[in-house]
């Protein structure tokens, strides 16, 4: 079975949906983290948690946001969906002792298309 | 200017060639560097992890490390058809601060 799984994995929806990612892991890690991937651009980060109480804003938050419902549950929401989030969405979580605080393992990502 | 620079690629080898992939970066406080691959359609994996500088051999993967130079790369020898992938480079400089990773370099190895 995966650590990381997100759910759905394909997903089309329209302009001013409001439409949440969801992503579980099994892994056992404390930190957690959303990114887009976009051609040309990489990955960007969205939000992340360190644990279940403590959220932060990444790189590019504006028009997200998250809820970390357990240790093992983060979830991503698009409030008003707009064309120009879609993208490929991935989640990973790090563990903050092994083999570094930075190594982060991914889930198999979320394609979503805003039409 | 990116604070990680890659080139995009694509990069098209013949099976059995040895494949060179480089980072450039600009922030001298990077101390960890990872390689990940990533296949279409699925996420990045976790191939090679570094810490400061000098190499690090796993089977046919060669991670480097030039920090002086601010320069990785990563080296595979007896390429196959199966590590056609993307692969992204990806740095911290560790306590637990964000990755930032590269555009990723696309590559193909033909038959």
């Amino acid at each position: 079975d995966a650590d990381v799984t997100q759910t759905p994995r394909n997903r089309i929806t329209k302009t001013g949906k409001r439409i949440m990612l969801e992503c579980s892991q099994t892994k056992g890690h404390d930190r957690m983290y959303w990114y887009r991937q976009d051609p040309g651009l990489g990955l960007r980060l969205i939000y992340y948690s360190f644990d279940v109480k403590d959220i932060n804003k990444g790189e590019i938050s504006d028009g997200y946001s998250v809820s970390r419902q357990a240790q093992a549950k983060f979830s991503l929401s698009l409030e008003s969906a707009i064309p120009n989030q879609t993208a490929l969405y991935f989640c990973a979580t790090s563990a903050p002792t092994s083999p570094s605080t930075d190594t982060q393992y991914f889930g198999p990502g979320t394609r979503l298309t805003v039409l | 200017q990116k604070e990680v620079e890659q080139d995009p690629g694509p990069l098209s080898v013949p099976e059995g060639a040895i494949v060179s992939l480089n980072c450039t970066y600009s922030n001298s406080a990077f101390q960890y560097f990872m390689w990940y691959r990533q296949y279409s359609r699925k996420g990045p994996e976790l191939l090679m992890y570094t810490y400061s500088s000098g190499n690090k051999e796993d089977g046919r993967f060669t991670a480097q490390v030039d920090k002086s130079s601010k320069y990785i790369s990563l080296f595979i020898r007896d390429s196959q058809p199966s590590d056609s992938a993307t692969y992204l480079c990806a740095m911290s400089a560790g306590g637990g601060n964000k990755l930032t990773f590269g555009t990723g370099t696309q590559l193909k190895v033909e038959l």
